[in-house]
């Protein structure tokens, strides 16, 4: 069964240092999704990326954050300069553009997240 | 904006009993509804949707959701808790937005199983 992927599974990082988290989407999907969760807290929505472009993004998706697809496989997150706030898990997710049924009520497939400490 | 309440951060059941995790949604056009379920160190996992096809929607590993426009619920519901189901339920909402199709999820629901 398809499924995203996500590189690293658990990634430390220096405070000011940036880094890169790695997703490869289900191939057909044409829209890709960030979250973040800080521990015990609620999944929260990053940003969303369609056509090539960002699509949405949250208050949370500053100028330190940024998306980027590539190759046309690879979904990347990318913080400039990681803060101690920044520690949490992040999920990429990707849809398909329409369902079996043919309408555009899909779900998002999730990846199993990048657990992002700060120190 | 669309939105979803999750009632109750935490729901505590005995194993083998009814689990009931509640979701109401805020929408004024019909809403795509989710619950995901999120096992610990996990990434989230689909457990159904509800489709306007039918308004009982029935999921994975027994798990099932009642779609009551009336309401504006979607409850998740189980009839007998095995301890695997010990983890935290997210309810979604899923919208168009400027274009788009956004997602959003409710707080979350830490379900406990008591052996």
């Amino acid at each position: 069964e398809p499924e995203v992927t996500q590189t690293p599974s658990h990634q430390v990082t220096q405070m000011g240092q940036e880094v890169i988290l790695r997703c490869v989407p289900i191939s057909n999907h044409l829209y890709f999704y960030w979250y973040r969760q800080i521990l015990g807290q609620k999944v929260e929505f990053l940003v969303s990326f369609y056509n090539n472009e960002i699509s949405e993004k949250s208050e949370i998706f500053d100028d330190q954050f940024s998306v980027e697809r590539p190759d046309g496989s690879n979904f990347t997150l990318k913080i400039r300069s990681t803060k101690l706030e920044d520690s949490a898990m992040y999920f990429c997710a990707s849809r398909a553009f329409t369902g079996t049924d043919g309408t555009s009520n899909t779900e998002a497939f999730f990846g199993q997240g990048t657990r992002l400490t700060v120190v | 904006a669309q939105s979803v309440t999750q009632l109750g951060s935490h729901v505590s059941v005995s194993e083998g009993a009814l689990v009931l995790l509640r979701c109401n949604y805020s929408s004024s056009v019909p809403p795509y509804l989710f619950w995901y379920v999120q096992y610990p160190n996990q990434g989230l996992q689909l457990l159904l949707k509800y489709t306007s096809a039918a308004t009982l929607v029935k999921g994975i590993n027994g798990f099932e959701a009642e779609f009551k426009k009336s309401e504006t619920s979607f409850h998740l519901t189980k009839p007998s808790a095995h301890m695997s189901d010990a983890a935290e339920y997210f309810c979604a909402v899923s919208y168009f937005s400027g274009g788009y199709q956004k997602v959003t999820f409710g707080t979350g629901t830490k379900l406990q199983v008591i052996p």
